[in-house]
């Protein structure tokens, strides 16, 4: 069965540090992975995907996220935090076409806070 | 702009009722979902659905059904709701599995 792990509930950092929020998934298949944020009383915005190619990849509001292929990590990253990205990020897997299924599984998501 | 819509935004329901969920995509998506979202516990997926009347199970589908008579609109049914299902619903719509899926505005379900 595939899942989606985000050993962290709450990522705290000061504005203008680096933000990495983690996320690890297992799959049967090669993995399709999607970061998600959600702002309070909204529902989920894209951020970024990994389908294939480039491991980096970059995406919505100076986000990046890394895929690691043998660590089966896909974190997300930005250079330098604002206060407006203080939100609940979640990150989601889907499996390949090899893999069977075409579930769509989200971690149980990491509350960001950045702070002056 | 791609739109999911969900019917009601709040609801109150009380315990033994049916409830039905309504979502509508306008972006002729094969695939949609309907997830709850609960304080710690993220995303869980109820039910799915890849084409019309087609439907697959998710990681908790007691207590729920669903339906897909037309591509653009996935209902989730409570055929007798209990307290135990108060939560938040998320539907959301994607096409193939390498796109992003679309998510509605969520219904907050409150079951007394």
């Amino acid at each position: 069965a595939q899942s989606v792990a985000q050993p962290e509930d709450q990522v705290n950092v000061a504005e203008g540090n680096p933000l990495t929020v983690k996320c690890t998934y297992s799959v049967s298949g090669n993995p399709y992975l999607f970061w998600y944020v959600q702002y309070p009383n909204r529902g989920l915005q894209f951020l970024l995907k990994y389908i294939t190619g480039d491991n980096l990849v970059k995406g919505s509001y100076g986000f990046e996220a890394e895929f690691n292929k043998s660590q089966t990590s896909f974190h997300l990253k930005k250079p330098s935090a604002l206060v407006s990205d203080s939100a609940l990020y979640f990150c989601a897997v889907r499996d390949s076409p090899t893999g069977g299924g075409n579930k769509l599984t989200f971690g149980t998501g990491t509350q960001l806070k950045v702070e002056l | 702009d791609v739109k999911v819509t969900q019917s009601s935004r709040y609801l109150v329901k009380r315990t033994g009722e049916k409830v039905f969920l309504e979502c509508v995509q306008d972006m002729d998506h094969e695939n949609m979902f309907w997830y709850r979202q609960d304080p710690g516990l993220g995303l869980r997926l109820i039910y799915f659905s890849y084409d019309v009347k087609m439907k697959e199970k998710g990681d908790i589908p007691e207590g729920y059904s669903v339906s897909r008579e037309k591509k653009e609109r996935f209902s989730l049914i409570l055929e007798s709701a209990s307290t135990n299902q108060t939560s938040m619903y998320l539907c959301a719509s994607s096409g193939d599995r390498r796109t992003e899926a679309f998510f509605g505005q969520g219904t907050r379900l409150t079951v007394v």
